[in-house]
């Protein structure tokens, strides 16, 4: 089973600015993946980056990075140079287990300010 | 590769009513993935398919929750006797093998308020 908790439930940010988004995360799997998804207003659900837990190497997609510290259980999200376009609900996912099924947190409502 | 699509988007109904909701995953994936999504939370799992087969269901699940994939192709998801609790966004997401990780593609959901 996992659990995941995001602590902060709006942030805000000036554009071109950079944003951290916080989470912790807890999973009885030895084996799992970590994910933040993004959800713009009235749009679907979008992958924003990926890590696997066995890689100790943190994960990088353009202007979106993470730090992932496996032995305190945090997964924060830094989005650099924010644009306009960024502004969604951004939710920390965990997925374990052989159903692969997400356990998602409760989200962060991101603003992006001009 | 067209994405995963929901019908209907929205759906109004009445309290008692039962309600069905269609999804059609990206050709080929073989995992499809059902979760509720209420207002202020992040989604939860409901169900899942791999092919035609369901594999777990969710204790969110009750009885007057079915869901089927025939031909392991697109899969329904019926509310029967609906109630006020049931007013959610209900997701679908479909994935297939990719690398290591099993990575879910969303749809767009069907909003559903029961008055």
């Amino acid at each position: 089973a996992q659990t995941v908790t995001q602590s902060q439930p709006e942030m805000s940010v000036q554009e071109a600015e950079t944003v951290t988004l916080s989470c912790t995360y807890d999973t009885s799997e030895s084996d799992y993946y970590l994910f933040w998804y993004k959800q713009p207003p009235s749009r679907q659900m979008i992958l924003v980056i990926r890590q696997e837990a066995y890689k100790q190497q943190n994960a990088t997609e353009n202007r979106f990075s993470v730090n992932f510290q496996k032995a305190a259980k945090s997964f924060s999200l830094k989005i650099s140079d924010s644009q306009l376009g960024d502004a969604a609900m951004y939710f920390c996912v965990c997925l374990g287990g052989s159903n692969y099924k997400l356990t998602f947190g409760k989200g962060t409502l991101l603003t992006v300010n001009p | 590769d067209t994405g995963v699509s929901q019908n209907p988007r929205h759906k109004i109904t009445k309290r008692g009513q039962n309600v069905t909701f269609r999804c059609d995953p990206i050709s080929e994936h073989n995992r499809l993935y059902w979760y509720r999504q209420t207002l202020g939370q992040g989604p939860e799992f409901l169900t899942y398919f791999q092919n035609e087969a369901q594999l777990e269901k969710s204790r969110l699940l009750s009885d007057r929750f079915s869901a089927e994939r025939p031909k392991g192709s697109f899969s329904t998801l019926e509310i029967q006797r609906t109630e006020q609790g049931d007013s959610a966004m209900y997701l679908c997401a479909s994935s297939s093998r990719r690398g290591p990780v099993y990575e879910q593609y969303f749809g767009p959901g069907t909003r559903l308020t029961v008055t």
